[in-house]
């Protein structure tokens, strides 16, 4: 199976830290992707990379980058953590067009 | 925004078969119906998918009517660790677009 292993399930920052969530795919997609998920708001799109070097703005990118120097991993950086980033942060992979997988997911708490 | 409505949610006796459905009715020829379920806490998982033909896997069946406007999710024998949010989306089957999650049925599984 497929694994899609997000390194942290708990994190709590500090207000103006950066932050580096970091994602790991096991079976060579291509295509890799970062949600957030917060309550009554469903999965919202942050960033995208279809192939190594390459990404891709989503629906709520700002406060948001991104880095895919290799194929296998995807990391999403908070360049100056605010507490309106509290939210569970969700990686995915696919190849092509099938179907995602996620991974546990990120709790992230901006105190 | 997502294509697809579902019921806010739903309730299934432990046992019974859960029937969950979806309205899609401004699917294009492309476009392939996917369900995903998220148990709390947890990242989103792939259940199936299908494009005009009925489908079935060891998690469930899909039915998709004819006119491809609707489908059901069938879970035969709903346990109580089926309870969760289940997601129908609509997606092109061609490179490049996104899956877009909508709120989803929430199903809760009954003793």
């Amino acid at each position: 199976d497929v694994k899609v292993t997000q390194s942290s399930r708990y994190l709590v920052k500090r207000t103006g830290e950066k932050v580096f969530l970091e994602c790991v795919q096991d079976m060579d997609h291509e295509n890799m992707f970062w949600y957030r998920q917060d309550p009554g708001l469903g999965l919202r799109l942050i960033y995208f990379s279809y192939d190594v070097k390459m990404k891709e703005k989503g629906d709520i990118p700002e406060g948001y980058s991104v880095s895919r120097e290799k194929k296998e991993r995807f990391s999403l950086i908070l360049e100056s953590a605010s507490t309106n980033q509290t939210s569970m942060y969700l990686c995915a992979s696919t190849l092509g067009s099938y179907g995602y997988t996620f991974g546990s997911g990120t709790r992230l708490t901006v105190v | 925004d997502a294509k697809t409505t579902q019921p806010t949610s739903m309730d299934c006796a432990e046992g019974r078969a859960a029937n969950l459905p979806c309205n899609h009715s401004t699917i294009s020829g492309n476009e392939y119906v996917y369900w995903y379920r998220q148990i709390h806490s947890q990242g989103p998982q792939y259940i199936i998918h299908g494009l005009k033909n009925n489908e079935t896997n060891e998690m469930a069946s899909l039915i998709i009517t004819e006119d491809r406007k609707s489908s059901t999710l069938i879970l035969p024998h709903a346990t109580l660790r089926d309870t969760a949010v289940y997601y129908c989306i609509v997606r092109d089957y061609n490179y490049g677009q996104n899956f877009v999650f909508g709120p989803g049925t929430r199903l809760s599984v009954l003793p």
